[in-house]
C-alpha cells in the first residue's frame, strides 16, 4: 500500500564500490525526483523527471546516473563510492512538474553508509 | 536551501503552548509554500502548503501565513502536543525546483 517505495532502506558498503538505489510509486504521478539528506538534516533536490524525461539536474558528480524506464520508477546509480556519499537518499513524487505547485510526496527515505 | 532561510534552528515549548516557525525567501516570483513534518527516522510528510493567492490557511491545530510583500512565511501550531515534537522544514517553490528551509526541531516538553 505504500504511495512510494524505496530499496533498499539501508546500504552499507566499502568506498569505491558501485550501487543502485530503486524507487517506484503507485500514485499515478508523471513526476519523481531523488533528494540527498545530509547529517546536518538539509534536503536538497538532486535530480527530477517528468514523464521519463529529465527536467532537473542539479549539480550533482557524474558519479550519479539516474535512470527512469517509466513513469512509476525512478532509480539512482551511484559509481565509485566516497566517504561524502553518506547521507539519507529520499525519492519523491508529484502530479505535475514543480511548477504546477502539487504537493511532493516523500519515500521512506535510503540510509547510505560508507566505510 | 540557499534562498530559503528558516528561523529558529531549535524551538522548546510547554505543551499547551504555540509554536511558531518562520521562513524567507528571495525570489520574489515563488508561489506554492509547502510545509514538512519529519519525525526521527521517517519520510517528511506534507502537513499544510500555501500558495500566493492567499494569505492565511488553517488546518486545525496548524496555520501558515504568507506575506507576499515582505517574502515570508510562517507556520503556527497550537495547543502543542508531545506528537508534534518533529522537525519542521518549510519550503518554496523557486523557478523550477522546490527549495527547503534548513529546518526546526521542535520539543515539546510535557
Amino acid at each position: 500500500d505504500t504511495a512510494v517505495s524505496q530499496t533498499p532502506k539501508y546500504l552499507v558498503t566499502q568506498m569505491g564500490n558501485d550501487k543502485s538505489i530503486k524507487c517506484e510509486q503507485n500514485l499515478g504521478h508523471d513526476t519523481m525526483y531523488w533528494y540527498k539528506q545530509d547529517s546536518k538534516k538539509f534536503l536538497k533536490i538532486m535530480f527530477s523527471y517528468n514523464n521519463k524525461e529529465l527536467i532537473i539536474n542539479e549539480t550533482v558528480p557524474n558519479r550519479f546516473s539516474p535512470k527512469s524506464p517509466d513513469k512509476a520508477h525512478l532509480n539512482l546509480h551511484i559509481n565509485s563510492l566516497e566517504l561524502g556519499d553518506s547521507a539519507v537518499y529520499f525519492c519523491a513524487s508529484s502530479q505535475g512538474p514543480p511548477v504546477s505547485n502539487q504537493p511532493q510526496h516523500f519515500g521512506d527515505g535510503t540510509r547510505l553508509s560508507i566505510l | 536551501g540557499e534562498n530559503v532561510e528558516q528561523h529558529p534552528s531549535t524551538l522548546s515549548v510547554q505543551e499547551g503552548d504555540s509554536a511558531v516557525i518562520k521562513c524567507t525567501y528571495s525570489d520574489s516570483a515563488s508561489n506554492y509554500f509547502p510545509w514538512y513534518k519529519q519525525e526521527l527516522g521517517k519520510r517528511p510528510q506534507l502537513i499544510i502548503d500555501i500558495r500566493s493567492n492567499v494569505g492565511e490557511k488553517k488546518d486545525q491545530r496548524i496555520a501558515v501565513t504568507l506575506n507576499k510583500t515582505a517574502k515570508h512565511f510562517s507556520l503556527h501550531i497550537t495547543e502543542t502536543q508531545p506528537e508534534d515534537s518533529a522537525v519542521y522544514f518549510c519550503a518554496a517553490r523557486e523557478d523550477y525546483k522546490l527549495s527547503f528551509g534548513a529546518g526546526t526541531t521542535v520539543t515539546v516538553r510535557a
